[in-house]
């Protein structure tokens, strides 16, 4: 069964950095592209970036650009997500998924989710 | 970027009805697009892919169309379990999800 686990959201002021990881299980990690969306409270879903299979391929909305960083490790078979110089905008409830299809290229929907990890800026 | 807009923002429906709602592009996706529906408290659920491509285990009465800018979510017959948040998401470049449809039940 595929399931992701994400962890480390929490509460942290503004102009503070953290660092979310996603922990895959249930299908052959370095065969996938992963993503990261949030969803802020009571508001849509927004794409963050995106991570080819070997980590050779990174893609991020312009408004984390030079803030956030996207990382994996298929021996441990995680996905990560860095977050620094951080904004009371990017709080939000952060997902990782999994884009639809092993060995694909960029662009695919999502198929799996996992439950999200809560971050909060705020002083 | 490309832009999703959909609409209704919130659809009133009873069980039984059938229910429409449409997401248009600020250009051309051909047929990139998908169809996620979200229960409160809970992950996206993917429903369609490529405009009219049912995902497995999605029930039949889910129905996609469209291409180019214009595409629509169809349920042909509301049931209890379908009340939710749906969203479209373009995925031709790079990635923008619709604001998304609030399903209400009258």
């Amino acid at each position: 069964e595929v399931q992701l686990v994400e962890s480390g959201g929490g509460l942290v002021q503004p102009g503070g950095s953290l660092r979310l990881s996603c922990a895959a299980f249930g299908f052959t990690f370095r065969s996938y592209w992963m993503t990261w969306v949030r969803q802020a409270p009571g508001k849509g879903l927004e794409w963050v970036a995106s991570i080819n299979q070997d980590g050779s391929r990174i893609y991020y909305v312009d408004s984390v650009k030079g803030r956030f960083t996207i990382s994996r490790d298929n021996a441990e078979t995680s996905l990560y997500l860095q977050m620094n110089s951080l904004r009371a905008d990017d709080t939000a409830l952060y997902y990782c998924a999994r884009e639809l299809g092993a060995h694909s290229g960029y662009g695919q929907p999502f198929d799996y989710w996992g439950q999200g990890t809560l971050v909060t800026v705020s002083s | 970027d490309i832009q999703m807009t959909q609409s209704p923002s919130t659809l009133s429906a009873s069980v039984g009805d059938r229910v429409t709602i449409t997401c248009r592009a600020s250009e051309s996706i051909s047929s990139w697009l998908a169809w996620y529906q979200q229960k409160p408290g809970k992950a996206p659920k993917l429903l369609i892919y490529r405009a009219s491509n049912l995902e497995s285990g999605v029930p039949s009465r889910f129905s996609g169309s469209g291409s180019g800018t214009e595409f629509t979510l169809t349920i042909s017959s509301l049931q209890p379990d379908d009340f939710a948040a749906y969203y479209c998401q373009q995925y031709s470049s790079p990635y923008t999800f619709g604001q998304g449809t609030k399903l209400e039940i009258k």
